[in-house]
C-alpha cells in the first residue's frame, strides 16, 4: 500500500458546486496533515493544515479520521480559480519527512 | 511575508556535468528540504537537513547528490554528474519546526540533455 494515496481525478465540476477529496495514509504513527494546492508547473502552496477536530477556512473544510486513516478536503461554492491539483501531505513524528500524495486534479468550468 | 527563494529558475545542462541548485530558506526556519518532481509525477522527498547535517535521505539521494549550507543563509543541492533522468523540477522547502507546514521556493527546472 502506498504511503499516501489520492484519487488522481480529474474532478470536473461547474462553478458553484461542492466537491470533496479524500486521501488515505498507511502509517498509523502519522501526526501532521496538510492540504497543498499546486498550479501547473508551480510550487506547492499550503492551503491548510488539518487538525484532529476538523477545521474550516472560508469555503474550505478539512477533516481527519484517525481510525480510518484518511483526511478529506471539502470545497464549497467552487470558483474557476480553484482549478488546480490538490496535494495531500502526511508526516510522521520523529524524523519529520512530509510525504506527498500524487494529487487530485480539479477543473472548475463555467 | 518572508519566502524561500531559489536560483536559477531554469538550468539546462549536458549529461555528465555538475550542477548546483541554490536556495535561501526563510531566515528563522530550522529544517531544510529538497524535493523533486518529475513532470506529471508526484513530489518526491530527496533529503532533509537540520543542525548543519543531513537528518534523512531517500533512496533517490545517492552518491551523485550532496547538500551544503555553506553560510548562514544558503542551502545548496549539488548533482555531481547529471543523468537524463535527473531532469525534473527541484523544490527547496523550509519549516520552523516539526509539525509545521513546509514553505516552498519557486523551484528550479533542471533539464539534462
Amino acid at each position: 500500500r502506498k504511503e499516501v494515496e489520492q484519487d488522481p481525478g480529474p474532478f470536473n465540476v461547474p462553478e458553484g458546486a461542492t466537491v470533496a477529496f479524500n486521501c488515505t495514509y498507511s502509517n498509523s504513527a502519522s501526526q501532521s496533515f496538510f492540504w497543498y494546492r499546486q498550479d501547473c508547473r508551480k510550487e506547492p502552496k499550503l492551503l491548510m493544515s488539518v487538525y484532529s477536530s476538523g477545521n474550516e477556512d472560508g469555503r474550505f473544510t478539512a477533516q481527519l479520521n484517525r481510525a480510518s486513516q484518511y483526511i478529506s478536503l471539502l470545497i464549497r461554492d467552487s470558483k474557476l480559480s480553484d482549478s488546480a491539483t490538490y496535494l495531500c501531505v502526511v508526516a510522521r513524528g520523529g524524523s519529520y519527512i512530509p510525504t506527498f500524495g500524487r494529487g487530485t486534479s480539479l477543473i472548475v468550468h463555467p | 511575508e518572508p519566502e524561500v527563494t531559489q536560483t536559477p529558475s531554469h538550468q539546462v545542462t549536458q549529461m555528465g556535468q555538475e550542477v548546483i541548485l541554490r536556495c535561501v530558506p526563510i531566515s528563522n526556519h530550522l529544517y531544510f528540504y529538497w524535493y523533486r518532481q518529475i513532470l506529471g509525477q508526484k513530489v518526491e522527498f530527496l533529503v532533509s537537513f537540520y543542525n548543519n547535517e543531513i537528518s534523512e535521505k531517500s533512496e533517490i539521494f545517492d552518491d551523485q547528490f550532496s547538500v551544503e549550507r555553506p553560510d548562514g543563509s544558503n542551502f545548496t543541492l549539488k548533482i555531481r554528474s547529471t543523468k537524463l533522468e535527473d531532469s525534473a523540477m527541484y523544490f527547496c522547502a523550509s519549516t520552523k519546526g516539526v509539525s509545521s507546514p513546509l514553505h516552498f521556493g519557486n523551484g528550479t527546472r533542471l533539464t539534462v540533455t
